[in-house]
Order: structure tokens, then sequence, then C-alpha cells
């Protein structure tokens, strides 16, 4: 089992819609954990980051669940511009706190 | 304000040929890391160094080598390249910390034929 798993869609929805992505992580031990932007294959931004209490940022909210060991964003009113790569990112408490990626879930927000 | 600088932006080798990937970071952060992303792969972590001084192996270091010349300065090297190490690198550097979230150079395109 990876590390960190994503469903890789891509979710295809139209302007306005809500929509929300899973990913899931192996390490029960995890603390820390990111929502990263990714545009055509450039680098990857800092969307946010996810507190145990969950958080939103305007349009978005990112929950944790410990339980089931998987973080959660939520996009509302899509945006054409919200078309993109969103990664998770876990980081691994072992030693030096090593950031692992899951591949990515890809939105293509359509007129 | 610069944040992650990573040189070249685009590069083309021949197999067996060698180079070195700069990286720099101005935000005095402790970590530096190297990746690379490959279509359907994810980013997948080459080497890391948690603080001036030390560097560890990742997921793939087979074929790289790195050196963290100061708080700033962490480089990527290939010493004999081969057509599958033909990818997108990037950077990035955080505090080092659990909570620390990561920033990222603009990457650097390989391409070695």
């Amino acid at each position: 089992r990876k590390e960190v798993e994503q469903d890789p869609g891509p979710f295809n929805v139209p302007e306005g819609a809500t929509v929300a992505f899973n990913c899931t992580y192996s390490n029960s031990a995890s603390q820390s954990f990111f929502w990263y932007r990714q545009d055509c294959r450039k680098e990857p931004k800092l969307l946010m980051s996810v507190y145990s209490s969950g958080n939103e940022d305007g349009r978005f909210t990112a929950q944790l669940n410990r339980a089931s060991q998987y973080i959660s964003l939520l996009i509302r009113d899509s945006k054409l511009s919200d078309s993109a790569t969103y990664l998770c990112v876990v980081n691994d408490p072992r030693g030096s706190y090593i950031p692992t990626f899951g591949r990515g879930t890809s939105l293509i927000v359509h007129p | 304000n610069a944040g992650v600088t990573q040189t070249p932006k685009f590069q083309v080798l021949k197999t067996g040929q060698s180079m070195t990937l700069q990286c720099a970071q101005d935000m005095n952060h402790n970590s530096m890391y190297w990746y690379r992303q490959d279509p359907g792969m994810g980013l997948r972590l080459i080497y890391y160094s948690a603080s001036e001084g030390t560097t560890d192996k990742g997921e793939v270091p087979n074929g790289y080598n790195v050196s963290r010349l100061n708080k700033r300065e962490f480089s990527l090297r290939l010493e004999s390249a081969a057509p599958s190490q033909t990818s997108v690198y990037f950077c990035a550097s955080s505090g080092g910390d659990s909570y620390s979230p990561l920033h990222f150079g603009n990457g650097t395109r390989l391409t070695v034929t």
C-alpha cells in the first residue's frame, strides 16, 4: 500500500459546482498534512495546511479524519481557474519529517 | 523576494554526460530537498538535507549525488546521465519542523537522449 493515496481523477465539473477530494495515508503517527496546487507541471504551490480541527480559506475547506486516516479538500463554487492538479502531502514523522506526496488529483472545471 | 531559485530551467544531455543542478534559498530554511516528477508518478524524493552538513537518500537516489554547500545551497549532480533520468526536477526548502510547508523552485526540465 502506498503511503499517501489519491484518486487521480480527472474530476470534471461545471462552474459553480462543489467538489471534494480525499487523500488517505498509511502512517497513523503522521501529524501534519498539506494540500498543494500544481498547474501544468509548474512548481507545486501551497494551498492549505490541514489542522486537526479543520480549516477554511474562502471557498476551500480542509478536514482531517484521524480515525480513518484521511484528509479531504472541499472546493465550493468552482471557478475555471481552479482547474489544476491537487497534491496531498503528509509529513512522515520518522526522523526528519520527510514530506511524502500523493500522485495528485486532476480537476477540470468547464463552463 | 526570490524564495527558492533553481538553475538551469531547461537542459538537454546526451547519455553519459554529467551535469549539476543548482538550488539556492534565501529564507534561512534548515531543510532542503530534491524531487523528480514523472507523468503518472507524482513527486518522488531523490535526496534531502535536514540541516547544513547532512544529506540523506530519499526514495529514488540511484544515479544522483548531492552537496549541501552551505545553509543556502543544495546541488544535485548526475555523474553519467541516462534516458531514465529524463524528468522534471524540483528543489524545495522548509523550516524543517513537522508543521513547516515546502517552498519550491521553478523546476528544471531535463531531457537525456
